[in-house]
Order: C-alpha cells, then sequence, then structure tokens
C-alpha cells in the first residue's frame, strides 16, 4: 500500500537554529512531492514541488530550502530559523486521485 | 481577486442537519477539483475528488462541480458530530500539478 510518513509531529526551536524536516513516501515510484505550510488565517501555502530527484520547484521566497536526495525522500531545511517560520508544515504526494497528505509537523520558532 | 475563494465560517447546524460548503474559484482552467476535511492539529484528509463538471457521490457526502459558474460544492448528508472540522477545497489545472487551496471552512456538528 502507498503510505506517506513524515516526522517530527512537534518542533520547538530557538531563533538562529536549523531545521531539518523529513517526509519519505512508500509503495510508489517517482512520486510529485510537495511542501506546503499552513498559517492561521492563510490557508495553505505551497512551498516547494519536485518531480524527481534533485529536481525542486521554489514557490515562494523564503528562508527555507528543499532538497530530494532519493526518489521517495523529500527534506525541507532552514540554516537560521525565524520567528515568522512558525507554522504547520505538511509534506504530500499525488497519486492518480487526488492528493495525499502527510500527518504534518507543528514548528514553534522561539 | 485571489483564485480560490471559501467562506471561513464558522458554520454551527445540529446534528442531522445537511450541510452545504462552497468555493469560488476565478481560473477557468482548472479541471482537478478536491475537498479535504481536516480535523484539528492533524493534516488534511481527502474527501473526494472529481474531475471536469457534474456530481460524484460518497455515502453521506456529494461533491458538485459547476465550471460555467466557477463554483463547487460539498453537501454532507445526516451530519454527525464527527464531521466537525475544517473543510478545504482544492483544485488543479491538471493532474499533477501543485493545488490550490481555499482557505478552509470551519464546521461545527453540535449533538
Amino acid at each position: 500500500s502507498q503510505t506517506i510518513h513524515q516526522w517530527p509531529a512537534t518542533l520547538v526551536q530557538p531563533v538562529g537554529s536549523p531545521l531539518s524536516l523529513e517526509c519519505t513516501v512508500e509503495g510508489t515510484s517517482n512520486p510529485n512531492l510537495y511542501w506546503y505550510r499552513q498559517a492561521a488565517g492563510r490557508g495553505l501555502q505551497l512551498l516547494f514541488y519536485s518531480v524527481g530527484i534533485g529536481q525542486i520547484s521554489s514557490e515562494v521566497p523564503q528562508n527555507l530550502s528543499a532538497s530530494r536526495p532519493q526518489d521517495r525522500q523529500f527534506i525541507l531545511s532552514s540554516k537560521k530559523l525565524l520567528l515568522s517560520d512558525s507554522g504547520f508544515y505538511l509534506c504530500a504526494w499525488n497519486p492518480e486521485s487526488g492528493y495525499t497528505f502527510g500527518s504534518g509537523t507543528r514548528l514553534t520558532v522561539v | 481577486q485571489k483564485e480560490v475563494e471559501q467562506d471561513p465560517g464558522p458554520l454551527s447546524v445540529p446534528e442531522g442537519a445537511i450541510v452545504s460548503l462552497n468555493c469560488t474559484y476565478s481560473n477557468s482552467a482548472f479541471q482537478y477539483f478536491m475537498w479535504y476535511r481536516q480535523y484539528s492539529r492533524k493534516g488534511p484528509e481527502l474527501l473526494m475528488y472529481t474531475y471536469s463538471s457534474g456530481n460524484k457521490e460518497d455515502g453521506r457526502f456529494t461533491a458538485q462541480v459547476d465550471k460555467s459558474s466557477k463554483y463547487i460544492s460539498l453537501f454532507i448528508r445526516d451530519s454527525q458530530p464527527s464531521d466537525s472540522a475544517t473543510y478545504l477545497c482544492a483544485m488543479s489545472a491538471n493532474s499533477g500539478y501543485a493545488l490550490n487551496f481555499g482557505k478552509g471552512t470551519s464546521l461545527l456538528v453540535t449533538p
């Protein structure tokens, strides 16, 4: 079966610290992968998407970067977190009938 | 004008009521339409997936797409307290493209 895993579930990080969030997909190959951020009152904002290994497209200029080192692995990173990076981060992929989301990481930058 | 508009609510209904949730959009290229349910502090869960215009039914849920009016709806029959959640509409021009989301409608079903 096809599943998507995302971790950690929650994270509290100080301003200026680095960030690494990981997402993996099982049961498929060469999926399109996405990182979204959900902030209160702003809906889901697409941050990055990837159609293959090493292929990353950025939708929003920000303090974040993404990488896809393996076919089914998608990583969201930051070298120095800002307060404004706080939010709910969601990884997603799209099988043929709709997009499936991971369980999300709630990041609080303090 | 945002590409996808959705009334944030909150919408409060008694148990057993029929719920109607709606989104409007501006991009006529959108062909794939989805509804997600999101419980507090959880990832969105796909409820309905529709291609182009028409209706689709799944249990208590019915999705409608009217491309001529650029308007989509989700109906929930015999609503239950467990339906209390935020409902997000989403759409894209092509399968594989990133989704455009509404901001979500908060629904509360009271016993």
